[in-house]
């Protein structure tokens, strides 16, 4: 069974509107990322929050991380047609001293639309 | 700096054929990863290796996949033989990780789609 799971499954947007994407995780963790996909390619690496962090910021992006509740959302800002893609939350589930162990979610397909 | 290279990109095969996929990860990145992503799901890891001793296999099943990392630098993906349940893409990824430091992101290839016909 996967670590981590996203919601919603899809997300359709027009373009200048935020999209809001939520991951929740059952163990606890050193990290949480977000990669994205889009059709056909590699997953790239968005961000990384630490388990001791609560938000994050990168460019349109922001990242909350609640250990407490094991959840984690992303917020992109101001989405662009370009940002269509599948969004995953992968948490970092190693024990001390080990090799980092990413554990993906099902990803929530996004849609922004002209 | 040269990405994480992957080949082939495509392949189709019969059910109880072998298949063998080849990853080149960014140079000097101690750590690899093979992960399975069937379609509609999130990736799913295979085998992990830290130079060239094996992490973790325990997704491996073990019957038909084997992967090994000579020298502790390329990487091969072997299956043998292929179940119609093997169709997925098979996603090549690496870290500069070492025991705890660095950043933890992974950096990942294309992908070699596989379809087991």
């Amino acid at each position: 069974s996967q670590q981590g799971e996203e919601d919603p499954q899809a997300l359709s947007i027009q373009e200048g509107e935020n999209a809001t994407m939520n991951c929740s995780y059952k163990t606890s963790i050193n990290n949480l990322q977000w990669y994205r996909q889009n059709s056909g390619r590699g997953l790239v690496h968005l961000i990384l929050i630490r388990s001791n962090e609560r938000e994050k910021h990168s460019g349109r992006l922001r990242v909350t991380l609640d250990t407490s509740k094991k959840s984690s959302s992303l917020l992109i800002t101001a989405s662009r047609a370009a940002d269509t893609a599948s969004y995953f939350c992968a948490t970092d589930v190693s024990k001390d001293d080990s090799w980092g162990k990413l554990q993906f979610g099902a990803g929530t397909q996004v849609v922004v639309t002209p | 700096e040269a990405g994480v290279a992957q080949s082939p990109r495509y392949k189709i095969i019969e059910k109880r054929q072998s298949v063998a996929f080849w990853c080149n990860p960014i140079s000097g990145h101690a750590t690899l990863y093979w992960y399975q992503q069937i379609l509609g799901q999130g990736p799913k890891l295979l085998i992990q290796f830290q130079n060239n001793g094996v992490v973790d296999d325990s997704q491996l099943p073990k019957d038909r996949f084997s992967a090994e990392r000579l020298k502790g630098v390329d990487s091969t993906l072997k299956i043998q033989p292929a179940k119609l349940e093997d169709s997925a893409v098979y996603l090549c990824a690496s870290s500069p990780r070492r025991g705890g430091r660095g950043t933890g992101e992974l950096f990942f290839g294309e992908g070699s789609r596989l379809t087991v016909l």
